[in-house]
């Protein structure tokens, strides 16, 4: 079962900065946090993960809060091609072989 | 450097015949998962293979099979083919000890 919250939607206009929240209240210390994205009929694409620290890489950035019980990924400059549903995934990633998708957030950049 | 390829892209089966689904993992990776898509909903994860076995196993009932292959390239087997296996089948690959999996683009199952 999955164990993050997201909100179901959102909307973004194009050129601005896409926060994309995510709780986790139950994370155990040693789970990471996963974020993917899946455009339209297309396999789920990796964008970042991270265990406490805060990370950045060429896709976005990942925020998370000191206790660990949410996140935020953020997508800097938002364009249309960025329209998909993101998922929040937490996992182990020592032992937990799988990802357990829930239902995600439809994010939908705007002109 | 390939990414994780899938085939057929899509596919027609009828009410109680038998398909098998084809991937090769991204380029160095050793373990294949598996993961069935239905419509609006997210993915969800059947099976993981590692060494040619099975590792770990999602709530798939046993129509559901699968095969991984000495170069790690996989198969995936559903027997019996109800109108509800209708779906996306994702493969998905990964290091043994790697911290991300990444999917292929998917195969389309249709069952009529």
């Amino acid at each position: 079962d999955a164990k993050t919250t997201q909100p179901p939607s959102m909307d973004c206009a194009e050129g601005r900065a896409a926060n994309l929240p995510c709780n986790h209240s139950t994370i155990s210390g040693n789970e990471y946090v996963y974020w993917y994205r899946q455009i339209h009929s297309q396999g789920p694409q990796y964008i970042i993960h991270g265990l406490k620290n805060n990370e950045t890489n060429e896709m976005a950035s990942l925020i998370i809060t000191e206790d660990r019980k949410s996140s935020t990924l953020i997508l800097p400059h938002a364009t249309l091609r960025d329209t998909a549903v993101y998922y929040c995934i937490v996992r182990v990633a020592s032992n937990d072989y799988k990802l357990s998708f829930g239902a995600g957030t439809t994010v939908t950049v705007r002109a | 450097d390939a990414g994780v390829t899938q085939s057929p892209t899509h596919l027609i089966k009828t009410r109680g015949q038998q398909v098998t689904l084809r991937c090769s993992p991204k380029s160095g990776h050793d373990t294949v998962s598996w993961y069935q898509q239905a419509l609006g909903q997210g993915p969800q994860f059947i099976f993981q293979y590692y060494e040619e076995e099975e590792r770990q196993r999602g709530n798939f009932p046993d129509r559901f099979s699968g095969h991984q292959f000495p170069n790690y390239s996989s198969e995936l087997n559903v027997n019996a083919l109800l109108l509800g296996d209708s779906a996306l089948y994702l493969c998905a690959s990964s290091l043994a000890v790697g911290n991300t999996i990444y999917f292929g683009e998917g195969s389309w199952l249709t069952v009529v």
